[in-house]
């Protein structure tokens, strides 16, 4: 298993501005994952924090709006940019437990609204 | 792509009454199929998954059935409890490959004492 602690929990951001949210695992790991998860939806994969290059971003977002980085293999941020109210959600740091089960560990999530 | 549909989006039974989760895929490649729980403030947990060379698991008071050729598997929660009530996700994937996992809508879940 791998325990996630995500920071900040939650926060109020203003219209415009930019916030970053970090996550730190407990151990090493090759696979970090961000999702998004709008009030009361789904849980969309944003991109994959690969170590030492750039992020792998899935359709519909993109760097300039998410950028990611990821210095080792138990860190990562995810910065959300010039936000909008649309960009109220919850966003999810995961990681994958690798080998054949796959099994996806999350933390808890930072809730952001932007007013 | 893969599209995964859950139903029903909202569910309450009685305490100690069973509970079911449908869901459906597209992709008939997909070969693995997770359930993920998730409580009020939480991230989502796995609490049981299913690969496309099983029919059905079971873990106690929780099973999870696979029907390839009809593209559909299902949740059971038998004795509900309490602690049962939270959002639950269904997902499916091709490979073990966690990037490319695509969950359902989700189903939130209430237990009435």
């Amino acid at each position: 298993s791998a325990v996630i602690s995500q920071k900040p929990s939650r926060d109020i951001c203003q219209r415009g501005t930019s916030l970053t949210i970090q996550c730190q695992v407990d151990s090493q790991v090759t696979m970090m994952f961000w999702y998004r998860q709008q009030p009361g939806q789904s849980l969309t994969l944003i991109a994959t924090a690969n170590q030492g290059s750039e992020a792998t971003y899935e359709s519909g977002f993109v760097i300039d709006k998410f950028p990611i980085s990821r210095p080792n293999l138990t860190f990562s941020t995810l910065t959300v940019s010039n936000m909008s109210p649309e960009d109220s959600s919850i966003y999810l740091c995961s990681v994958s437990a690798g080998g054949p089960t796959g099994e996806l560990f999350f933390g808890e999530g930072s809730r952001l609204t932007v007013l | 792509g893969e599209n995964v549909e859950q139903h029903p989006s909202t569910l309450s039974v009685q305490e100690g009454d069973s509970a079911v989760i449908k869901c459906t895929y597209s992709d008939s490649a997909s070969n693995y199929f997770p359930w993920y729980k998730q409580e009020l403030g939480k991230g989502p947990q796995l609490i049981i998954d299913i690969r496309s060379n099983v029919g059905e698991k079971k873990d106690q008071r929780i099973a999870v059935t696979l029907n390839k050729t009809a593209k559909h598997f299902s949740l059971h929660i038998t004795e509900t409890q309490p602690e049962d009530s939270a959002v639950y996700f269904c997902a499916a994937s091709r490979g073990s490959s966690a990037s490319k996992i695509i969950f359902g809508s989700g189903t939130r879940l209430s237990i009435r004492p």
